[in-house]
């Protein structure tokens, strides 16, 4: 199975910081990666694939990139609703595999 | 708009099965393959199984053994069960459908959270 591994499982940021998260592969992915935003109590949001994809809905300060096996998801101005969990996923290679997860918190 | 809608029950006993149904709507079953995805403290996201659109299944080879997915096309219904549950299966269960063309999961159902205990 490819792991995934996000070097940071929280920390804290001031609302309006620019926040990048980072998710790494155990091997090659080929730009088949998702990220997630995952609220208490609620089934995680899809909100990026293909590692850049942006899904229909979710506000524009919201971006992904990477190649290989590192990826990023950036958020540009941290507002108050954007304070979450947020997990990577691969679809390269069958299982699917999550990242464990980067947790947001507000200093 | 899609929609996909769980039932089953929160308790059960070690060693019994859980089984649980995903209900969709906005789609058909025909068209999408929808998967089954837990969450737990220790574990956290493990994808379990997929059943495609033409109904061939695809499991994680660490539940092959114990694990079921199967589904009525009429009644847009998946069907998961799972065999010989223990305290370490206690976990929200998600089935989750598939985007367009990827093994990303744009649509989740609301959860069902299952604990094993006597």
């Amino acid at each position: 199975d490819i792991q995934m591994t996000q070097s940071s499982s929280s920390f804290s940021v001031s609302l309006g910081d620019r926040v990048t998260i980072t998710c790494k592969a155990s091997e090659d992915i080929y730009n088949r990666l998702a990220w997630y935003q995952q609220k208490p109590g609620n089934a995680p949001r899809l909100l990026i694939s293909g590692a850049t994809s942006l899904e229909t809905g979710v506000p524009s300060r919201f971006s992904g990139s990477g190649s290989g096996k590192d990826y990023t998801l950036s958020i540009t101005s941290l507002q108050t609703e954007d304070v979450a969990t947020y997990y990577c996923q691969q679809y390269w290679s069958t299982p699917p595999t999550f990242g464990g997860g980067t947790k947001l918190e507000i200093k | 708009q899609v929609q996909l809608k769980q039932s089953g029950p929160g308790l059960v006993q070690p060693s019994q099965s859980l089984s649980i149904t995903c209900t969709v709507s906005g789609f058909s079953l025909t068209s999408y393959g929808v998967h089954w995805v837990r969450q737990s403290p220790g574990k956290g996201l493990e994808w379990l199984g997929v059943i495609w659109s033409g109904g061939s299944t695809d499991y994680n080879a660490a539940f092959i053994s114990r694990l079921s997915i199967s589904k009525d096309n009429s009644k847009s219904q998946v069907f998961f069960k799972m065999n010989s549950l223990q305290a370490n299966d206690t976990a929200i269960y998600y089935c989750a459908r598939n985007s367009v063309g990827s093994s990303s999961f744009a649509y989740w159902g609301q959860g069902t959270l299952v604990t094993v205990s006597a």
